[in-house]
């Protein structure tokens, strides 16, 4: 089946600091999303991606749909402390459902 | 506007015992999703309701695994019996939109543990 990775899988960054994560995968998308997810809660989405080569901002963070469908990247500018979680990544095709990466922790030193 | 509810938040259980899971959508929401999250991993998920009708079960484990939405609102997930390897957060999700799964609100989560 369909399998994401996301990569780093885990990230210590400085307050302040600008901040890089991407999804890959062995199948073509139509539709990448980007989730945030805090602990004991569900994700919630924080970017949507529909065409190829998109780049779509949401306040201090960015994203790209990879020009080959088969990548997505994510960036968060000026990290703050409550940036602080696990960012995942989902990607679909034509006809079938979300599936999501393994995600990427992010912890904010002050 | 009430977000995503799930009930209970956390269920710790033996193995070979049964567990439910309860959940009710944002409030004219027609698709409902119950997706599993192991520790580490993202959610996957195990079955979609188009009201009370399942769109999408083919990652269900059937032979333990049941879900249904009789009026087509809240949904209940069941367990029965549980093996270890169910450990796992059981994430329950609606959309307002037939078709649309970009637009998928999830709530908080069953934390189940299984002994």
């Amino acid at each position: 089946g369909q399998q994401l990775n996301q990569s780093p899988q885990s990230m210590f960054i400085q307050e302040g600091e600008d901040v890089s994560m991407n999804c890959t995968s062995s199948s073509i998308f139509n539709t990448w999303l980007w989730y945030k997810q805090d602990p004991g809660e569900g994700p919630v989405l924080l970017i949507a991606l529909y065409k190829a080569g998109e780049l779509t901002s949401n306040g201090r963070l960015t994203a790209q749909f990879g020009i080959t469908r088969k990548d997505s990247f994510l960036n968060i500018s000026a990290s703050i402390p409550s940036d602080v979680g696990i960012y995942f990544c989902a990607g679909q095709s034509y006809g079938q459902n979300f599936v999501f990466g393994p995600g990427t922790r992010l912890s904010v030193l002050p | 506007e009430a977000g995503v509810a799930q009930s209970p938040r956390y269920k710790i259980i033996e193995k070979r015992q049964s567990v439910a899971f309860w959940c009710n959508p944002i409030s004219g929401h027609a698709t409902l999703y119950w997706y599993q999250q192991i520790l580490g991993q993202g959610p996957k998920l195990l079955i979609q309701f188009q009201n009370n009708g399942v769109v999408d079960d083919s990652q269900l484990p059937k032979d333990r695994f049941s879900a249904e939405r009789l009026k087509g609102v809240d949904s209940t997930l069941k367990i029965q019996p549980a093996k270890l390897e169910d450990s796992a957060v059981y994430l329950c999700a609606s959309s307002p939109i037939k078709g649309r799964t970009d637009t998928q609100y999830f709530g908080p989560g069953t934390r189940l543990t299984v002994l």
